[in-house]
């Protein structure tokens, strides 16, 4: 059972190339997320998607897209990469809305923009 | 505003004793869920203990315990026995589902734990 798959574990991008971080998951799930986690800091929510072809922003949404063409993949596309991009990203996965469904996460994915 | 606070940047506990982590957070709903994860160095996030904020009764998960004071708009959490595996980054969060399909999950600081031999 694999879970919620990212990749890269590890990323170098110099500032303005673009890259999509991948994610999988395969457990049906209807909510998928994507977060960032900064040095010392919690995770916050950068989109979220409730199932296939509905995405919503969440608390940092600027300078990322995302699209959900299928239930499984939710990717993160950065276009002009900035170094206040450096980050960790966690790709997450939920079965259902209103409960007390927990998150699935990924492993991450360590990007650094320099 | 929604926030999480979690006032322990940093602690440390010796293997087999007991330790607790607090959290406070702020909400103006009445229906959410609490969350504990944990991060080790693998950077994997692992759920710990979940609890309902309509249920009075705390959460067990083995050796570990919360501390819900709903009023207070604390959940703290329990670690007893510690062993040198629950090394890792705490975070408290709490989930809510708002009006028109919008889900949040608010995440605290994080708490990082060392457990001494």
């Amino acid at each position: 059972n694999a879970g919620v798959t990212q990749t890269p574990k590890f990323r170098i991008l110099k500032i303005g190339q673009s890259m999509t971080l991948q994610c999988a998951q395969d457990m049906n799930h209807n909510y998928m997320y994507w977060y960032r986690q900064d040095p010392g800091m919690g995770l916050k929510l950068i989109y979220y998607s409730v199932g296939a072809g509905i995405t919503d922003k969440g608390e940092v949404p600027n300078g990322y897209n995302v699209s959900r063409s299928t239930t499984e993949d939710f990717p993160l596309r950065l276009e002009l990469a900035a170094p206040s991009q450096t980050s960790v990203y966690f790709c997450a996965s939920s079965y259902l809305r209103q409960s007390n469904s927990p998150l699935h996460f990924g492993n991450g994915t360590r990007l650094t923009v320099t | 505003a929604q926030t999480v606070t979690q006032s322990q940047p940093e602690m440390s506990v010796q293997e087999a004793e007991t330790v607790t982590l607090s959290c406070t957070y702020d909400t103006s709903e009445n229906n959410y869920y609490l969350f504990w994860y944990k991060q080790p160095p693998s950077r994997q996030m692992i759920l710990v203990i979940r609890q309902e904020a309509y249920k009075q009764q705390n959460a067990t998960e083995n050796r570990f315990s919360v501390n819900f004071q709903k009023a207070a708009k604390s959940f703290s959490l329990k670690i007893s026995d510690s062993q040198l595996g629950d090394t890792a980054m705490y975070f408290c969060a709490f989930r809510i589902s708002a009006q028109g399909g919008s889900e949040k999950l608010v995440f605290g600081k994080g708490t990082k734990l060392t457990v001494n031999p």
